[in-house]
């Protein structure tokens, strides 16, 4: 089974702030990254998918990195508001696979 | 509207009563799968399904079983529910698992 690792496990920021989190996932066999955004209470929404070593998709103010070769992904929020509060999972996909493995979200938390 | 749908949302029974979570997509998607979500331990993968009559076991199957007699509909069955079944499930459809997932509205289930 795939270790997919997120870190923080939670954040909390004051509005305004610009702040990063990270997803590290094995780099063997490696096929897609993805990026969902969860809010309390709705479900998962997808934010980028990434397949290229050296990717870089931005949305607004949120940002995201691949780097396949040593196996980890960032996430940027720039200049973060309240409603940017929610937690962040990232989900690796190995080639010859089809199974999605989830690592298990960052939480973060902007205060006004 | 392009939508994954769930039903029930929520549902408490008890242990031993057999019981089918439905999950429908009108996307035309291949690849449906289902999660299920454990506080601390992110969206864990149950089953997925790559096209009808294409299943295979995510990470934590046991205890459940999966249909995809048509493209659009992917029930999950609990034959005999267990309390370590509590949880919430979520049913998610993509093109291709590289492909962001659409999640459904989630369904929360306890087991007494």
């Amino acid at each position: 089974i795939l270790n997919v690792e997120q870190s923080p496990q939670s954040l909390h920021v004051q509005e305004g702030d610009s702040t990063n989190f990270t997803c590290s996932f094995p780099s063997s066999n490696f096929y897609a990254l993805h990026w969902y955004r969860w809010e309390t209470a709705k479900s998962p929404e997808a934010l980028f998918v990434m397949t290229l070593n050296g990717d870089e998709k931005k949305k607004g103010r949120i940002s995201a990195t691949l780097n396949t070769k040593e196996g980890y992904s960032y996430l940027y929020i720039k200049g973060s508001q309240p409603e940017d509060s929610a937690t962040y999972l990232c989900a690796s996909l190995s080639g010859g696979y089809n199974k999605l493995i989830f690592g298990a979200g960052t939480r973060l938390a902007v205060h006004p | 509207e392009a939508q994954v749908t769930q039903n029930p949302r929520y549902l408490i029974t008890v242990t031993g009563k057999k019981l089918t979570v439905t999950c429908s997509q009108n996307m035309n998607h291949e690849y449906m799968s289902w999660y299920r979500q454990d506080p601390g331990l992110g969206l864990r993968q149950i089953y997925y399904s790559m096209n009808v009559e294409v299943t295979d076991k995510g990470d934590v199957p046991e205890g459940y079983k999966v249909s995809r007699k048509e493209k659009r509909n992917f029930p999950l069955i609990l034959e005999s529910p267990s309390p370590n079944q509590t949880s919430l499930y979520f049913c998610a459809s993509s093109p291709t698992a590289a492909y962001e997932q659409y999640f459904g509205p989630g369904t929360r289930l306890t087991v007494t």
